[in-house]
């Protein structure tokens, strides 16, 4: 089993749309979880951490569940500039905890 | 200018040349990273440093040096350029809290084509 993985996409959904991306990570003991968003040819940057308890910026949404060891990402009202691809990023515990291990990325188009 | 910076941001080089990426942070992170990234495999491990003169391998960190005399420069160096070294490279820092990283920061990549 991959350490990190997501759905490749591509998610193709219409202008104020709400989808959700899922990421399953293989380590129980990891500690932090992100997500970063990636436009086309650029860097990635971080969109959210993922806290236990869930949170919500704007029209996004992390969540965590530990015992089934996934996080998600909800956008809700999507916009055509919400376009791109979504990295799932976690960094394990104990040794290694340096480490950021990139799931390969949702692509995400929204389309007019 | 504060962040992570990189040069060159496109390169192009000839097979079994000598080429070195550079990576500059202002931030005094511990911690940095060099990623590759090609389609199909996401963002790669190379190498990190843990802080000035600590380095060590990540994933693929086969035909790439590096180094860190300095806490916010850590270059890579390909010592003999290979076409399957063709890829967008991105330097990245975190900071260390509470003994887990942080989240990493990344630089604006650098394009490197080997012909």
């Amino acid at each position: 089993r991959k350490e990190v993985e997501q759905d490749p996409g591509p998610f193709n959904v219409p202008e104020g749309a709400t989808v959700a991306f899922n990421c399953t990570y293989s380590n129980s003991a990891s500690q932090s979880f992100f997500w970063y968003r990636q436009d086309c040819r650029k860097e990635p940057k971080l969109l959210m951490s993922v806290y236990s308890s869930g949170n919500e910026d704007g029209r996004f949404t992390a969540q965590l569940n530990r015992a089934s060891q996934y996080i998600s990402l909800l956008i809700r009202d999507s916009k055509l500039s919400d376009s791109a691809t979504y990295l799932c990023v976690v960094i394990p515990s104990g040794a290694g905890s340096y480490q950021l291990t990139f799931g390969k990325g949702t692509k995400l188009s929204v389309i007019p | 200018d504060a962040g992570i910076t990189q040069s060159p941001r496109y390169k192009i080089t000839e097979t079994g040349r000598q080429v070195t990426l550079m990576c500059h942070q202002t931030w005094s992170h511990s911690y940095m990273f060099w990623y590759r990234q090609d389609l199909g495999h996401g963002l790669r491990l190379i190498y990190y440093s843990a802080a000035a003169d600590i380095t060590d391998k990540g994933e693929v960190p086969d035909g790439y040096v590096v180094s860190r005399s300095k806490t916010e420069n850590f270059p890579l160096t390909l010592e003999s350029a290979t076409r399957s070294q063709t890829s967008v490279y991105f330097c990245a820092s975190s900071e260390r809290d509470r003994g887990v990283n942080t989240e990493a920061f990344f630089g604006q990549g650098t394009r490197l084509t080997v012909v």
